[in-house]
Protein backbone atom coordinates (compact mmCIF):
# COMPACT_ATOMS: atom_id res chain seq x y z
CA UNK A 1 0.00 0.00 0.00
CA UNK A 2 0.89 3.78 -0.40
CA UNK A 3 3.15 5.05 2.43
CA UNK A 4 4.72 8.08 3.16
CA UNK A 5 6.59 9.20 5.96
CA UNK A 6 8.05 12.53 6.87
CA UNK A 7 10.98 13.29 9.12
CA UNK A 8 13.49 15.82 9.63
CA UNK A 9 11.16 17.92 11.59
CA UNK A 10 12.01 19.82 14.71
CA UNK A 11 13.33 23.14 16.39
CA UNK A 12 15.05 25.84 14.48
CA UNK A 13 16.26 29.02 15.09
CA UNK A 14 15.28 32.13 12.45
CA UNK A 15 17.58 31.88 9.74
CA UNK A 16 19.08 28.55 10.30
CA UNK A 17 18.43 25.59 8.16
CA UNK A 18 16.35 22.49 8.28
CA UNK A 19 15.98 19.61 5.64
CA UNK A 20 13.00 18.17 5.83
CA UNK A 21 12.19 14.34 3.98
CA UNK A 22 9.69 11.83 3.11
CA UNK A 23 10.16 8.34 2.51
CA UNK A 24 7.97 7.16 -0.20
CA UNK A 25 6.88 3.62 -0.84
CA UNK A 26 4.04 1.30 -2.12
CA UNK A 27 3.92 3.02 -5.60
CA UNK A 28 6.51 4.14 -8.60
CA UNK A 29 7.84 6.74 -6.78
CA UNK A 30 9.54 8.41 -9.88
CA UNK A 31 6.47 8.50 -12.09
CA UNK A 32 3.85 11.22 -9.67
CA UNK A 33 4.48 14.54 -8.88
CA UNK A 34 4.81 15.46 -5.13
CA UNK A 35 3.89 18.11 -3.13
CA UNK A 36 4.66 19.69 0.35
CA UNK A 37 1.62 21.31 2.21
CA UNK A 38 2.08 23.00 5.77
CA UNK A 39 -0.54 23.58 8.43
CA UNK A 40 0.30 26.60 10.87
CA UNK A 41 -1.05 25.32 14.68
CA UNK A 42 -4.59 25.46 14.80
CA UNK A 43 -5.33 27.00 10.98
CA UNK A 44 -6.17 25.49 7.67
CA UNK A 45 -4.29 23.79 4.77
CA UNK A 46 -1.32 25.95 2.88
CA UNK A 47 0.16 24.51 -0.25
CA UNK A 48 3.97 24.82 0.00
CA UNK A 49 5.72 23.53 -3.04
CA UNK A 50 5.63 20.75 -6.06
CA UNK A 51 7.84 19.06 -7.85
CA UNK A 52 6.81 17.60 -11.20
CA UNK A 53 8.34 16.19 -14.28
CA UNK A 54 7.31 19.94 -16.33
CA UNK A 55 9.30 22.03 -13.39
CA UNK A 56 9.24 23.00 -9.60
CA UNK A 57 7.20 25.52 -8.21
CA UNK A 58 6.94 27.39 -4.56
CA UNK A 59 4.58 29.16 -2.80
CA UNK A 60 5.09 32.80 -2.94
CA UNK A 61 5.55 32.63 1.06
CA UNK A 62 8.41 30.71 0.74
CA UNK A 63 9.49 31.68 -2.80
CA UNK A 64 13.31 31.69 -2.95
CA UNK A 65 13.94 30.53 0.54
CA UNK A 66 12.89 26.98 0.01
CA UNK A 67 13.40 24.43 -2.13
CA UNK A 68 11.78 21.39 -2.87
CA UNK A 69 14.20 18.29 -4.44
CA UNK A 70 13.76 14.41 -4.82
CA UNK A 71 15.98 10.95 -5.15
CA UNK A 72 14.11 8.78 -7.11
CA UNK A 73 16.95 6.00 -6.28
CA UNK A 74 16.12 6.20 -2.69
CA UNK A 75 12.24 6.94 -3.32
CA UNK A 76 12.72 10.23 -1.36
CA UNK A 77 10.92 13.74 -1.36
CA UNK A 78 13.18 17.08 0.24
CA UNK A 79 12.44 20.17 1.36
CA UNK A 80 14.91 22.70 1.69
CA UNK A 81 14.43 25.04 4.28
CA UNK A 82 16.57 28.18 4.25
CA UNK A 83 16.08 31.42 6.65
CA UNK A 84 12.99 30.23 8.23
CA UNK A 85 11.06 32.66 9.75
CA UNK A 86 8.75 32.66 12.92
CA UNK A 87 5.74 32.39 10.86
CA UNK A 88 6.86 29.06 9.02
CA UNK A 89 5.76 27.28 12.26
CA UNK A 90 3.68 24.28 11.25
CA UNK A 91 3.11 20.68 10.03
CA UNK A 92 4.65 20.07 7.02
CA UNK A 93 2.92 17.28 5.25
CA UNK A 94 4.23 15.65 1.88
CA UNK A 95 1.40 14.97 -0.78
CA UNK A 96 1.05 12.47 -4.05
CA UNK A 97 0.04 14.55 -6.82
CA UNK A 98 -2.58 12.48 -8.52
CA UNK A 99 -4.63 14.66 -11.57
CA UNK A 100 -3.42 17.78 -9.38
CA UNK A 101 -5.15 16.92 -6.74
CA UNK A 102 -3.44 15.08 -3.49
CA UNK A 103 -4.94 11.28 -3.08
CA UNK A 104 -2.27 10.17 -0.45
CA UNK A 105 -0.46 12.20 2.53
CA UNK A 106 1.85 11.76 4.88
CA UNK A 107 1.25 11.76 8.94
CA UNK A 108 3.29 15.21 9.09
CA UNK A 109 6.32 16.63 10.91
CA UNK A 110 6.05 19.17 13.14
CA UNK A 111 8.29 22.57 12.39
CA UNK A 112 8.80 25.15 14.80
CA UNK A 113 10.62 28.19 14.21
CA UNK A 114 12.02 29.97 17.63
CA UNK A 115 14.77 31.55 18.35
CA UNK B 1 -4.87 33.52 -7.29
CA UNK B 2 -8.15 31.76 -6.95
CA UNK B 3 -9.80 32.45 -3.23
CA UNK B 4 -12.03 29.85 -1.75
CA UNK B 5 -14.59 30.78 0.63
CA UNK B 6 -15.97 28.30 3.00
CA UNK B 7 -19.40 28.17 4.66
CA UNK B 8 -20.17 28.18 7.39
CA UNK B 9 -17.23 28.05 9.66
CA UNK B 10 -18.97 25.60 11.77
CA UNK B 11 -21.79 23.40 11.52
CA UNK B 12 -23.26 21.49 14.50
CA UNK B 13 -25.23 19.03 13.78
CA UNK B 14 -26.55 15.63 15.24
CA UNK B 15 -25.22 11.81 13.89
CA UNK B 16 -28.27 11.53 11.97
CA UNK B 17 -28.20 14.61 10.09
CA UNK B 18 -27.71 16.11 6.78
CA UNK B 19 -24.70 18.39 6.48
CA UNK B 20 -24.32 20.61 3.75
CA UNK B 21 -20.97 22.23 3.37
CA UNK B 22 -20.49 25.33 0.71
CA UNK B 23 -17.48 26.47 -1.03
CA UNK B 24 -17.35 29.55 -3.57
CA UNK B 25 -14.20 30.59 -5.71
CA UNK B 26 -13.67 33.15 -6.33
CA UNK B 27 -13.77 32.98 -10.26
CA UNK B 28 -14.88 29.95 -12.53
CA UNK B 29 -12.94 27.28 -11.57
CA UNK B 30 -14.79 24.57 -14.20
CA UNK B 31 -15.57 21.85 -12.04
CA UNK B 32 -11.71 21.34 -10.50
CA UNK B 33 -12.99 20.78 -6.95
CA UNK B 34 -11.72 18.27 -4.00
CA UNK B 35 -12.91 17.84 -0.95
CA UNK B 36 -11.15 16.66 1.79
CA UNK B 37 -11.57 15.47 5.67
CA UNK B 38 -9.63 15.82 8.34
CA UNK B 39 -9.62 14.73 12.21
CA UNK B 40 -7.81 15.96 15.02
CA UNK B 41 -4.34 14.48 14.94
CA UNK B 42 -4.73 13.15 11.31
CA UNK B 43 -3.44 14.15 7.61
CA UNK B 44 -6.18 15.34 5.42
CA UNK B 45 -7.61 12.46 3.41
CA UNK B 46 -9.26 12.78 -0.21
CA UNK B 47 -13.01 12.31 -0.13
CA UNK B 48 -14.28 13.91 -3.40
CA UNK B 49 -12.44 15.10 -6.75
CA UNK B 50 -13.78 16.64 -9.55
CA UNK B 51 -16.54 17.90 -7.75
CA UNK B 52 -18.78 15.13 -8.15
CA UNK B 53 -16.53 11.84 -7.66
CA UNK B 54 -15.97 9.84 -4.77
CA UNK B 55 -12.41 8.90 -4.24
CA UNK B 56 -11.38 5.33 -3.61
CA UNK B 57 -13.48 3.46 0.04
CA UNK B 58 -15.20 6.80 0.58
CA UNK B 59 -18.64 6.05 1.88
CA UNK B 60 -21.62 6.55 -0.49
CA UNK B 61 -23.56 8.90 1.75
CA UNK B 62 -20.98 11.88 0.66
CA UNK B 63 -21.53 13.28 -2.33
CA UNK B 64 -20.10 16.80 -3.88
CA UNK B 65 -21.92 19.03 -6.50
CA UNK B 66 -21.66 22.30 -8.25
CA UNK B 67 -19.54 23.72 -11.24
CA UNK B 68 -17.81 27.35 -11.60
CA UNK B 69 -17.93 28.89 -8.79
CA UNK B 70 -20.35 27.21 -6.11
CA UNK B 71 -19.81 24.25 -4.67
CA UNK B 72 -21.23 21.45 -2.15
CA UNK B 73 -20.35 18.87 -0.19
CA UNK B 74 -23.36 16.85 1.35
CA UNK B 75 -23.24 13.97 3.85
CA UNK B 76 -26.60 12.20 3.62
CA UNK B 77 -26.91 11.21 7.24
CA UNK B 78 -24.14 11.97 9.68
CA UNK B 79 -21.98 9.02 11.16
CA UNK B 80 -20.07 9.80 14.49
CA UNK B 81 -17.00 9.37 12.48
CA UNK B 82 -17.39 12.26 10.59
CA UNK B 83 -17.34 14.97 12.91
CA UNK B 84 -14.17 16.80 11.45
CA UNK B 85 -12.82 19.09 9.54
CA UNK B 86 -13.43 19.92 5.83
CA UNK B 87 -11.52 21.37 3.27
CA UNK B 88 -12.02 21.84 -0.30
CA UNK B 89 -9.56 22.93 -2.79
CA UNK B 90 -9.05 23.79 -6.68
CA UNK B 91 -6.62 22.65 -8.83
CA UNK B 92 -7.75 25.11 -12.27
CA UNK B 93 -5.26 27.32 -12.13
CA UNK B 94 -1.58 26.60 -10.43
CA UNK B 95 0.31 27.23 -9.12
CA UNK B 96 -0.95 27.94 -6.31
CA UNK B 97 -2.94 25.18 -5.24
CA UNK B 98 -5.39 27.22 -3.16
CA UNK B 99 -7.84 25.37 -0.42
CA UNK B 100 -10.34 27.05 1.89
CA UNK B 101 -10.36 27.95 5.37
CA UNK B 102 -12.41 24.92 6.35
CA UNK B 103 -15.62 23.58 7.73
CA UNK B 104 -15.92 22.00 11.25
CA UNK B 105 -18.63 19.45 11.70
CA UNK B 106 -19.23 19.01 15.56
CA UNK B 107 -21.61 17.68 17.57
CA UNK B 108 -24.63 19.24 18.73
Amino acid sequence: QVQLVESGGGVVQPGRSLRLSCAASGFNFSSYAMHWVRQAPGKGLEWVAVIASDGNYNADSVNGRFTISRDNSKNTLYLHMNSPRVEDTAVYYCARDWNSDFDYWGQGTLVTVSS
Amino acid sequence: EIVLTQSPATLSLSPGERATLSCRASQSISSYLAWYQQKPGQSPRLLIYDASNRATGIPARFSGSGSGTDFTLTISSLEPEDFAVYYCQQRSNWPPWTFGQGTKVEIK
